[in-house]
C-alpha cells in the first residue's frame, strides 16, 4: 500500500461547482497536511496548511484533515476557471522531516 | 513573499553532457531541496540540504550530485546526462528544521537528446 494515495482524474467540473478533491494514507503518524496547487507548466504553490485533525477555511477553500479514517480533503466552492490545476496533497510526521506527496488530482472547470 | 528562482525554464542536452541546474532562494531559508517530477510517478525526493555544506540523499539520488556553497544557492548537477533524465526539475526551500512548509521555484523542463 502507498503511503499516500490521490486520485489522478482528471476531474472536469462547470463553474460554480463544489469540488472535493481527496487524498487518504496509511501512516498514522502523519500530523501536517498540506494542499498544494500546480498550474501547467508551473511550480506547485502552498494553498493550504493544517496541524492534526479539523477543519481550516481561506476563502473559497476548505482543509479538512480526519485523522481517524486517515483521509483529507479540500474543498472548493463556487469553482472558477482559474482554479483549473493540478492539487498535490503533502503531510509529514514531524517538523523538519521529508514531506510525503500525492501524485495530485488534475481539476478542469469550465465556463 | 519567498521568492525561489531557477535558472532556466527549458533546458535541452545532450547525452552525456555535464548539465548544472541552479536554484537561489532570497528568504534566508536554512532547507533546500531539489525534486523531479514525472507523470504517474509524482514529486520525488534526489538531494535536500538542512545548511550550507550539507547535503542528504532523497530517494532517488543516482546519477545527481549536489552543490551547496552558499546559504542562498543549491546546484544539482547531472554529472553525465542521459535520456531518463528528461524530466521537470523543481527546487524548494523551507525556512528550518522546525517547519514543513515548501516553497517551490517554477521548475526547469529538461530534454536530454
Amino acid at each position: 500500500q502507498k503511503e499516500v494515495e490521490q486520485d489522478p482524474g482528471p476531474l472536469s467540473v462547470p463553474e460554480g461547482a463544489i469540488v472535493s478533491l481527496n487524498c487518504t494514507y496509511s501512516n498514522s503518524a502523519f500530523q501536517y497536511f498540506m494542499w498544494y496547487r500546480q498550474y501547467s507548466r508551473k511550480g506547485p504553490e502552498l494553498l493550504m496548511y493544517t496541524y492534526s485533525s479539523g477543519n481550516k477555511e481561506d476563502g473559497r477553500f476548505t482543509a479538512q484533515v480526519d485523522k481517524s479514517s486517515k483521509y483529507i480533503s479540500l474543498f472548493i466552492r463556487d469553482s472558477q476557471p482559474s482554479d483549473s490545476a493540478t492539487y498535490l496533497c503533502a503531510m509529514s510526521h514531524q517538523a523538519g522531516t521529508a514531506l510525503i506527496f500525492g501524485k495530485g488530482t488534475t481539476l478542469s472547470v469550465s465556463s | 513573499d519567498v521568492k525561489v528562482t531557477q535558472s532556466s525554464r527549458y533546458l535541452v542536452k545532450r547525452t552525456g553532457e555535464k548539465v548544472f541546474l541552479e536554484c537561489v532562494q532570497d528568504m534566508d531559508h536554512e532547507n533546500m531541496f531539489w525534486y523531479r517530477q514525472d507523470p504517474g510517478l509524482g514529486l520525488r525526493l534526489i538531494y535536500f540540504s538542512y545548511d550550507v555544506k550539507m547535503k542528504e540523499k532523497g530517494d532517488i539520488p543516482e546519477g545527481y550530485s549536489v552543490s551547496r556553497e552558499k546559504k542562498e544557492r543549491f546546484s544539482l548537477i547531472l554529472e553525465s546526462a542521459s535520456t531518463n533524465q528528461t524530466s521537470m526539475y523543481l527546487c524548494a526551500s523551507r525556512p528550518g528544521e522546525h517547519y514543513n512548509e515548501q516553497f517551490f521555484g517554477p521548475g526547469t523542463r529538461l530534454t536530454v537528446l
